[in-house]
């Protein structure tokens, strides 16, 4: 199985920095890498998909690069909604669907 | 408005059986694969099993594989999780999502999620 490993497990940023978030996978899954965006209480949503698209509806501050076996998703300018917990997952070698343990992303 | 709604969850005892059941609407329900994906009280996401839009082929996470059944019934739009055995360690938000394709359809993803069911297994 695929394994996904992100880092930093969590993070402290204010409003108006950039932030970077990094996946990575055990072997290359090309572009299969998907990101999803969890704030409390509530259910997962897809921000990225194939690694650099943009889901509808998701702010163009958000923009995910990589392939291979390294990803990254970054968010422009943090906005105080975007305050999460946000997943990378593979769709490469499946099944089993493998996510990432998560990154935090709190207020400074 | 694509929708999806789960039911079912429940206290339980440890070797105790529960099903769940994920209702959905607004999408073309028979033509989606679905899963079930779970998370445990402050952790991450883990994902459970997929059935695909025939009712046929299924795939479990080694974690469950024997004790879960996932299932459809198309005329209802609805999956539902069959648990067995259930084990402390089952504890979690059980979530039903689609399996959508993005990318002009090349990339699997989760799409549509439900809002959770909460599964708690402890004696």
């Amino acid at each position: 199985d695929i394994q996904m490993t992100q880092s930093p497990s969590s993070l402290s940023a204010s409003v108006g920095d950039r932030v970077t978030i990094t996946c990575r996978a055990s072997q290359s899954i090309s572009r299969y890498l998907n990101w999803y965006q969890q704030k409390p209480g509530k259910a997962p949503k897809i921000l990225i998909y194939a690694a650099s698209g943009l889901q509808s509806g998701v702010p163009s501050r958000f923009s995910g690069s990589g392939s291979g076996t390294d990803f990254t998703l970054t968010i422009s300018s943090l906005q105080p909604e975007d305050f999460a917990t946000y997943y990378c997952q593979q769709s490469y070698s499946i099944p089993p669907y493998t996510f990432g343990q998560g990154t935090k992303l709190e207020i400074k | 408005q694509e929708q999806l709604v789960e039911s079912g969850g429940d206290v339980v005892q440890p070797g105790s059986s529960l099903t769940l059941s994920c209702v959905g609407s607004g999408f073309t329900f028979s033509s989606s694969g679905m899963h079930w994906v779970r998370q445990a009280p402050g952790k991450g996401l883990e994902w459970v099993a997929i059935v695909w839009n025939d009712g046929i082929n299924k795939y479990y996470a080694d974690s469950v594989k024997g004790r879960f059944t996932i299932s459809r019934d198309n005329s209802k739009n609805t999956i539902y999780l069959q648990m067995n055995s259930l084990r402390a360690e089952d504890t979690a938000v059980y979530y039903c999502a689609t399996d959508d394709y993005f990318g002009s359809g090349s990339f699997p993803g989760f799409g549509i999620w439900g809002q959770g069911t909460m599964v708690t297994v402890s004696s």
